[in-house]
């Protein structure tokens, strides 16, 4: 089965900071790739996602991420992060009908 | 549409006691999925229906566990008994078809306790 890894538990960056939170998986074909957020006492919401293509995935709330098969990876960025992006990001992967979810990478935002 | 809707969105029971979740998908969604939340395990799939048959419930714990589809427009995900270690935020999504390719729109959540 896949399998999603974020190597990151928690991340802190700044207001107005660049910000990338990393994603390999693990897969035997081509992957469908996710990512969602989830604010506090909230259910999760789709980012965006990649299944073919343009390697570089544009979503919502100005994040982006980009495909690397050679890497088996999927980060995601912002170029600008906002007080307002302070949650709990989501990689998964989809493969075999389902989906599977990393464990998360939880993001302070600082003043 | 209303999204995935879920109920109760907070649950407390006690130890022994059985335990009823209930989701609602999207209306037209082929596919429904329950996850369980915790801070140890992080996102786990317990079991997925497409078109209301079971396809996968290899991540059901245990016995105690069983979740039902009996239309497509309803879902429960039952424990009994149930036990403190179950405690948890459990998800429901839905998706508007089967397939590795589609993306799942998420309940809000129960949050169960038991004490």
């Amino acid at each position: 089965a896949q399998s999603v890894t974020q190597p990151d538990i928690h991340i802190t960056v700044s207001e107005g900071a660049s910000l990338e939170l990393r994603c390999n998986y693990s897969y035997g074909a081509t992957p469908y790739l996710f990512w969602y957020v989830q604010s506090p006492g909230q259910g999760l919401q789709l980012l965006l996602k990649y299944f073919s293509g343009d390697t570089l995935v544009q979503g919502i709330k100005g994040f982006e991420a980009e495909f690397k098969r050679s890497q088996s990876s999927f980060n995601l960025r912002k170029p600008s992060v906002h007080w307002s992006d302070a949650a709990e990001y989501f990689c998964a992967v989809g493969g075999n009908n389902d989906m599977r979810f990393g464990a998360g990478t939880r993001l302070t935002v600082k003043p | 549409d209303a999204g995935v809707i879920q109920s109760p969105r907070h649950e407390v029971t006690e130890m022994g006691q059985e335990v009823t979740l209930r989701c609602k998908p999207i209306s037209g969604h082929n596919s429904l999925f329950w996850y369980r939340q915790t801070m140890m395990r992080g996102l786990e799939l317990l079991i997925y229906f497409n078109n209301n048959v079971p396809i996968d419930d290899s991540g059901m714990p245990e016995d105690r566990f069983s979740a039902k589809m009996p239309n497509a427009s309803f879902s429960t995900l039952k424990i009994q008994p149930s036990e403190p270690r179950d405690s948890a935020v459990y998800f429901c999504a839905s998706s508007p078809r089967q397939g590795s390719n589609t993306e799942a729109f998420f309940g809000q959540g129960t949050r169960l306790t038991v004490v």
